[in-house]
């Protein structure tokens, strides 16, 4: 089956722009996530969807951060205006509560790197 | 408060040599714990999951424990390989595919 899609891969911008990241989740998942993680430390949940309703944002910096999953497919994560200490790999998962053979794990997405100067 | 701690923060072995990771976990209610890996560059993939009642899982030369009790995980690699060189999370689920808690992760470094 096709895996968790991110793009991005790797962004660089100034401090102060805006920036957007994409993430398509695989087919028939119903949960999505979205990850921040600083060099050298574990993943850190941003915000949580099921279908496309928000289950968990409360470390979503929501002054400067924001998501959405419209259709309950596809997601954007955009961060206006960001920061130095924005500078982290973006991890995008999906999973499925039905899927018996998994239990919940997450699939990950490759990550997006994003350098902010 | 629920955490996850993992040590030792970074390890280097040599290439056939064993090694084992550490996880302890402050975390109810506990569903679940996965270990993961995570190649430079890449999203982390699941190696194991164990339950409450399951006390040990292997994967190909991949081990892990769980006491439940102590609230303690371990992971044990075998005979490494240069391919093993990752970063290793353990994931504790609080409860079915809702909430999970990530540890810092360890730095495997496996020379030749």
């Amino acid at each position: 089956e096709a895996g968790v899609a991110q793009s991005p891969r790797y962004k660089i911008i100034e401090k102060r722009q805006s920036v957007a990241f994409w993430c398509n989740p695989i087919s028939g998942h119903a949960t999505l996530y979205w990850y921040q993680q600083i060099l050298g430390q574990g993943p850190k949940l941003l915000i949580q969807f099921q279908n496309n309703g928000v289950v968990d944002d409360s470390q979503l910096p929501k002054d400067r951060f924001s998501a959405e999953r419209l259709k309950g497919v596809d997601s954007t994560l955009k961060i206006q205006p960001a920061k130095l200490e924005d500078s982290a790999v973006y991890l995008c998962a999906s999973s499925s509560p039905f899927d018996i053979s998994h239990n919940d794990e997450q699939f990950f997405g490759p990550g997006t790197r994003l350098t902010v100067l | 408060k629920n955490q996850v701690e993992q040590s030792p923060q970074s390890l280097i072995i040599l290439e056939g040599k064993n090694c084992t990771l550490q996880c302890n976990y402050t975390v109810s209610p506990f569903s679940n714990l996965r270990w993961y890996k995570q190649d430079t560059g890449r999203g982390p993939v699941s190696l194991t999951i164990m339950t409450f009642s399951e006390n040990t899982k292997s994967n190909g030369r991949y081990t892990a424990t769980l006491d439940a009790d102590t609230k303690q995980s371990s992971l044990h690699i075998t005979a490494s390989q240069l391919s093993d060189s990752a970063s290793y999370i353990c994931v504790v689920s609080l409860d079915y595919g809702q909430n999970f808690v990530f540890g810092p992760g360890t730095r495997l470094s496996v020379l030749p």
